[in-house]
C-alpha cells in the first residue's frame, strides 16, 4: 500500500529561524514528489515538484530535497516569516502508463511566533 | 487569471438531507479532481475526470455520492443522504492534463458540517 509519512506532526518556531520538515514515502512506481502549503481555510498551493532525477529544488525561501534511494524528502524553510504559518503537505505521485495517483501525507502544522 | 472556484464556501445541513457542491476549474484545464479532507488529514481523492469522463472513481462511495461534469467544464458533487461522518472539507482541483508531473491547482474548498 502506498504511504506517505510526515514529521513532525506540528512545529513551533520563532520568526526568523530556519526549520526542516521531513517526508518518508513508500510509493511505487514513483513519478514525482510535491510539497504543498495549505493556509487555514484555503486549498493547498504547490511549492515544488521534483522528479526522480532531481535532488533539490528551490522556490524562494523554500528548498526541497529528494533522496530517491532512501525514499525521503525534506522541505527547508529559511528565515521564517509569520506568513509561513500553515500546514505543509508532502504528496507523492505514482504513475502507470500516464495514469497518475497521488498519495497525500497528513501534513506538518507549522506555527511561526513573533 | 481566475483560479479554481468553488461554492458554497460553507454548508451546514442536517443528516439525511441532500447537499451539492459546485466547482469551476481553471479555463482550459481538462482534468478535474474532487477530494475530501478530514480535519488534520491530507486530502483523499474521490473522483478524477478527464474532460467529461470519470476515469478514476474507485474511492467514491457510490451509494450516496454522485458527481457529474457535463460538457467537460464545471462539475458538481452531490451527497444524498448526508451522514454525520461526511463532515469535511471538499476540495476541487484542476490541471491542464492528467499525465504525470502535471501541477494541480486547488480551490478554497467547501466546508461541510452535518448535524
Amino acid at each position: 500500500k502506498n504511504q506517505v509519512e510526515q514529521s513532525p506532526q506540528s512545529l513551533i518556531i520563532l520568526e526568523g529561524k530556519n526549520c526542516t520538515l521531513q517526508c518518508n514515502y513508500t510509493v511505487s512506481p514513483f513519478s514525482n514528489l510535491r510539497w504543498y502549503k495549505q493556509d487555514t481555510g484555503r486549498g493547498p498551493v504547490s511549492l515544488t515538484i521534483m522528479t526522480f532525477s532531481e535532488n533539490t529544488k528551490s522556490n524562494g525561501r523554500y528548498t526541497a530535497t529528494l533522496d530517491a534511494d532512501t525514499k525521503q524528502s525534506s522541505l527547508h524553510i529559511t528565515a521564517s516569516q509569520l506568513s509561513d504559518s500553515a500546514s505543509y503537505i508532502c504528496v507523492v505521485s505514482a504513475a502507470n502508463f500516464g495514469n497518475e495517483k497521488l498519495t497525500f501525507g497528513t501534513g506538518t502544522r507549522l506555527t511561526i511566533i513573533p | 487569471e481566475a483560479g479554481v472556484v468553488q461554492s458554497p464556501r460553507y454548508k451546514i445541513i442536517e443528516k439525511k438531507q441532500p447537499v451539492a457542491f459546485w466547482c469551476n476549474p481553471i479555463s482550459g484545464h481538462n482534468t478535474l479532481y474532487w477530494y475530501r479532507q478530514n480535519l488534520g488529514q491530507g486530502p483523499e481523492l474521490l473522483i478524477r475526470y478527464e474532460n467529461e469522463e470519470a476515469v478514476d472513481d474507485s474511492q467514491l462511495p457510490k451509494d450516496r455520492f454522485s458527481a457529474e461534469r457535463l460538457k467537460g467544464v464545471d462539475s458538481t458533487l452531490k451527497i444524498q443522504p448526508a451522514e454525520l461522518g461526511d463532515s469535511a472539507v471538499y476540495l476541487c482541483a484542476s490541471s491542464p492534463q492528467g499525465g504525470a508531473n502535471t501541477e494541480a491547482f486547488f480551490g478554497q474548498g467547501t466546508r461541510l458540517t452535518v448535524v
